[in-house]
C-alpha cells in the first residue's frame, strides 16, 4: 500500500521553463512533507519542506505548494537550470510516527 | 563539519552469506535511520536508531537488524541473504528524528547479491 505516490517516473523540462513534479498522498495523517534530491551515486539532499499548516513555502528557485484537501503537494522549480537533472523524492511523515514515508521519485532531465 | 559517511561503499556477496553496513553519522546526530532503495521503489524505510535504542521499524524480515553505538555510529546487519536484498542501502543522520529535521544521507552502500 503506497501510502505517498509520484505517478510520474520522469519528466522532461526545457532550460529556463518552470518544471512543476507532483506528489500525492493517502494518510491523513501526515503533517510535514518533505522534498530531496538525488544525484547519481549520492545519497539524497534535502530540498524544501511544508508542514500541514502552511499551503506554500518558498525557498529560491524552489516552491512546494500542499493542498490538504487533495491530499497533493507540488514542487515547483523555477526557472528550471541543468543541474536541477536530478531524481527528486517526496516524503511524509506523521508527528506520531517518527517514520518517513517516502514516494518512489522522478526522474527530471533538464533540456539546454 | 564531515558528512555521514557509509563503508563499505560497494559490497559483493553470494546468497545465504551474511553482511554488516557501517555508517557513521554527523556529529552531534543522535538519530540513524537505514533505507533500502531499488530501482522503481524509492527509499523503503528499515529501522531507526536514536540514542542506541530501536525507535521504529520499517516492514522488513527478522533477516534485517541493526544496532546502534554510544557514539551513534550504526550498523546493520542482513543474514542468509537473497538475490532480492541487492539494492543501495543508505543511510541517515538528522539531530532529533526525521519527523522534525531534515536527514542528512551518506553516500549509501551498493550491495550486490549473486
Amino acid at each position: 500500500d503506497q501510502q505517498v505516490k509520484q505517478n510520474s517516473p520522469s519528466l522532461s523540462v526545457q532550460e529556463g521553463r518552470i518544471s512543476i513534479l507532483n506528489c500525492d498522498y493517502t494518510n491523513s495523517m501526515f503533517d510535514y512533507f518533505l522534498w530531496y534530491k538525488k544525484y547519481p551515486a549520492e545519497g539524497p539532499t534535502f530540498l524544501i519542506s511544508i508542514s500541514s499548516i502552511k499551503d506554500k513555502n518558498e525557498d529560491g528557485r524552489f516552491t512546494v505548494f500542499l493542498n490538504k484537501s487533495a491530499k497533493h503537494l507540488s514542487l515547483h522549480i523555477v526557472p528550471s537550470q541543468p543541474g536541477d537533472s536530478a531524481v527528486y523524492f517526496c516524503a511524509a511523515s506523521a508527528e506520531s510516527n517518527y517514520q518517513l514515508i517516502w514516494g518512489a521519485g522522478t526522474k527530471l532531465i533538464i533540456k539546454p | 563539519k564531515a558528512g555521514v559517511t557509509q563503508t563499505p561503499r560497494y559490497l559483493i556477496k553470494t546468497r545465504g552469506q551474511q553482511v554488516t553496513l557501517s555508517c557513521s553519522p554527523i556529529s552531534g546526530h543522535r538519530s540513524v535511520s537505514w533505507y533500502q532503495q531499488t530501482p522503481g521503489q524509492g527509499l523503503q524505510f528499515l529501522f531507526e536508531y536514536f540514542s542506541e535504542t530501536q525507535r521504529n521499524k520499517g516492514n522488513f524480515p527478522g533477516r534485517f537488524s541493526g544496532r546502534q553505538f554510544s557514539n551513534s555510529r550504526s550498523e546493520m546487519n542482513v543474514s542468509t541473504l537473497e538475490l532480492g536484498d541487492s539494492a543501495l542501502y543508505l543511510c541517515a543522520s538528522s539531530w532529533y528524528g526525521a519527523s522534525y529535521n531534515e536527514q542528512f544521507f551518506g553516500p549509501g552502500t551498493r550491495l550486490t547479491v549473486l
